[in-house]
């Protein structure tokens, strides 16, 4: 069973840059879109963004010029870098996988909080 | 304010059904397939519904999902206590080099 466990620092400071590592477990990382969503508190789901081990990205145009996806397949990782945050980009993130037979969320990590403070 | 709408509140009371509307564009929905999500308090969410009204391995038939033109809706009768939750709606855009929306959820009260 793919499990997914994201990590990273749960406080940081307003203009620094998010960084968080979502590991995969139980499946390789190559193949499938893999994706960042976040959900600030009170509020709903906002999808940030994904990419493909072969190389393609798709990001939210809201948060484009702010948002980079890498992955280490050594290590059945990827990453998220979100640059210049504010308090604006506290909330719950999620790293989640999409179907084998389809192209929804089938796989999600726990979600990390991450609380942006000066 | 969220690409997909969705009303932000239903209810219900134990053994009714409820439906909750996902209402879109020709970008999204029009173009592209629906997939409904569950999601409690403090877990991940859960796919519900994928591709309009399919149902993964251990969802209840309960549920069912429907789509015609840029609108969706879901489903749910027999309603259960447990079935109190968020529930969202998601569909991808074409537009601006293409990217995943949600609708800004739906919390549903069993009363």
């Amino acid at each position: 069973q793919v499990q997914l466990q994201e990590s990273g620092p749960g406080l940081i400071k307003t203009s620094a840059t998010l960084s968080l590592t979502c590991t995969v477990s139980g499946g390789s990382i190559s193949s499938y879109f893999w994706n960042w969503i976040r959900q600030p508190a009170g509020k709903g789901l906002e999808w940030i963004g994904r990419f493909h081990t072969s190389g393609s990205t798709n990001y939210n145009p809201s948060l484009k010029s702010r948002v980079t996806m890498s992955v280490d397949t050594s290590k059945n990782q990827f990453s998220l870098k979100l640059t210049s945050v504010t308090a604006a980009d506290t909330a719950v993130y999620y790293c989640a996988r999409d179907g084998t037979y389809s192209s929804s969320f089938a796989y999600w990590g726990q979600g990390t909080l991450v609380t942006v403070s000066s | 304010q969220s690409v997909l709408t969705q009303p932000p509140s239903a209810s219900g009371t134990p053994g009714q059904r409820v439906t909750i509307s996902c209402s879109g564009s020709s970008s999204n929905i029009g173009s592209n397939t629906v997939h409904w999500y569950q999601h409690l308090p403090g877990t991940a969410p859960k796919v519900l519904i994928y591709s309009n009204n399919v149902r993964p391995s251990g969802v209840p038939d309960r549920f069912s999902g429907s789509k015609s033109g840029t609108s969706a809706s879901l489903a749910i009768s027999g309603l259960q206590s447990e079935d109190e939750a968020d529930y969202y709606c998601a569909s991808w855009d074409d537009s601006l080099n293409g990217h995943w929306v949600f609708g800004g959820g739906t919390k549903l009260t069993v009363l």
